[in-house]
Order: structure tokens, then sequence, then C-alpha cells
């Protein structure tokens, strides 16, 4: 059946560190993958998506994410947090023209001063 | 200005009552979903629609019911509330391939 895990369930990091979130899915075909973050009492928006070609995608407020088909991982990834980037981050894998999304479980951001 | 909208934002219903969730969207978009969140996890789909006056069966559709009156207008309705419905709901509409998320309701079934 088709997944994604997010192994982490809270990442705390220094602010100006970098950062890495983990995201594995489990899909035999073709994926489409998106990270999504919601904000404390905020709801959902997209910070990047991945469908083809170059395996590192960019997205908004300088986070990226690379796609591995080798280890089915979609990791995100930003050079330099900010006390702002406080936020839990999903890992969505899409598998339809429906669009019809699998959810990750989230990971919590902390950032410390 | 919002271009999704959820009434209420919380509420606290009494378990064997009816609920019903609203959302509003000025997207012009014509997919609609209705997810649940609960705590520490992801969403899972509950209903989404297409079109006005049909809906769909997500994951987990059961003891929810789905309305599409009009374009613009989704709602979820709990018939008879459980305490397992307790979560935050959240409406989302999309274009292409991108959702766009109401800013959620948080249902308390005691």
């Amino acid at each position: 059946a088709q997944s994604v895990t997010q192994p982490d369930a809270r990442v705390t990091v220094s602010e100006g560190a970098s950062l890495q979130l983990r995201c594995k899915y489990s899909y035999s075909g073709t994926p489409y993958l998106f990270w999504y973050v919601q904000y404390p009492r905020q709801g959902l928006q997209l910070l990047l998506k991945y469908y083809s070609g170059d395996p590192v995608v960019q997205g908004v407020n300088g986070f990226e994410a690379e796609f591995s088909k080798s280890n089915s991982s979609f990791h995100l990834r930003k050079a330099s947090v900010h006390w702002s980037d406080s936020a839990v981050y999903f890992c969505v894998l899409s598998l339809d023209s429906n669009y019809q999304l699998i959810w990750g479980s989230g990971t919590k951001l902390i950032i410390k001063p | 200005e919002a271009a999704v909208t959820q009434s209420p934002r919380s509420k606290v219903a009494v378990t064997g009552g009816k609920v019903t969730l609203s959302c509003h969207q000025t997207n012009n978009h014509d997919y609609m979903y209705w997810y649940r969140q609960d705590t520490g996890h992801g969403l899972r789909l509950i209903h989404y629609s297409y079109v006005a006056d049909s809906t769909e069966k997500g994951d987990i559709p059961d003891g929810y019911k789905a309305s599409r009156p009009s374009q613009e207008n989704f709602s979820l309705i709990l018939e008879l509330a459980s305490l397992s419905q307790t979560a935050v709901y959240f409406c989302a509409s999309r274009i292409r391939d991108e959702q766009y998320f109401g800013p959620g309701t948080r249902l308390t079934v005691l």
C-alpha cells in the first residue's frame, strides 16, 4: 500500500543553522510529491512540489527538497533557518489525477534562539 | 482576503447530536475536499467533490456525509456525532495540482 513516513516527530534546530527534514514514501509508480507547512493556528500552505526532471526543487522562503527514486525519499532542506520557520511540516504523496493526497504524520520544527 | 473559509472555527457537540461544518471558497475551483487531522497525524480524506450536486467518498467516509449545493459551498455533516470524531477538520479547494486550505474547524465531541 502507498504510504508516507516522516520518521522525526520533532526536530530542534538553532536559528541560523541548516535543516533537513526526512521523508520516505512507498509507491511503485511515478510519485508526485509535495511539502506543506502548517503555521500555528493557521491552515496549510504549499512549500514546493516535485513531478519529474531535476531532482532538486526550489520552494518558497529558501526551502528546497531533493527527490531520490533509489531511496524512495523526498527530504526537505534549508541552509539557514529563521525563528519564523517554526511550524509543522508535512510530506505528501499524490497518486492520481484527482490529486487525492496521502499525508505523512508531520514533523514539528522548533527553532532555538 | 481568505479564499477558503470555514465555519464555525470551533465547536463543541454532544454525542449523538448532528453537526454541520461549512466551507466556502471564492477561488472558483471545481474540486473541493474535506479532511480530518488527528493530533500528531497528517490529514486523511473524508469526502471530495468535483462538481456541484455531486460528492465522492474519500478514504474514511464512514460516519460522515457531504453536500455540495453550489460550486462555492461544501458541507460536512455528522448525523450522529461520536467521541471518535473529535478532530480538526480542514476544507480545501484545488486548481491543477495545488490545494488551498481553509483555517480548520476544531470539533470536540463530548
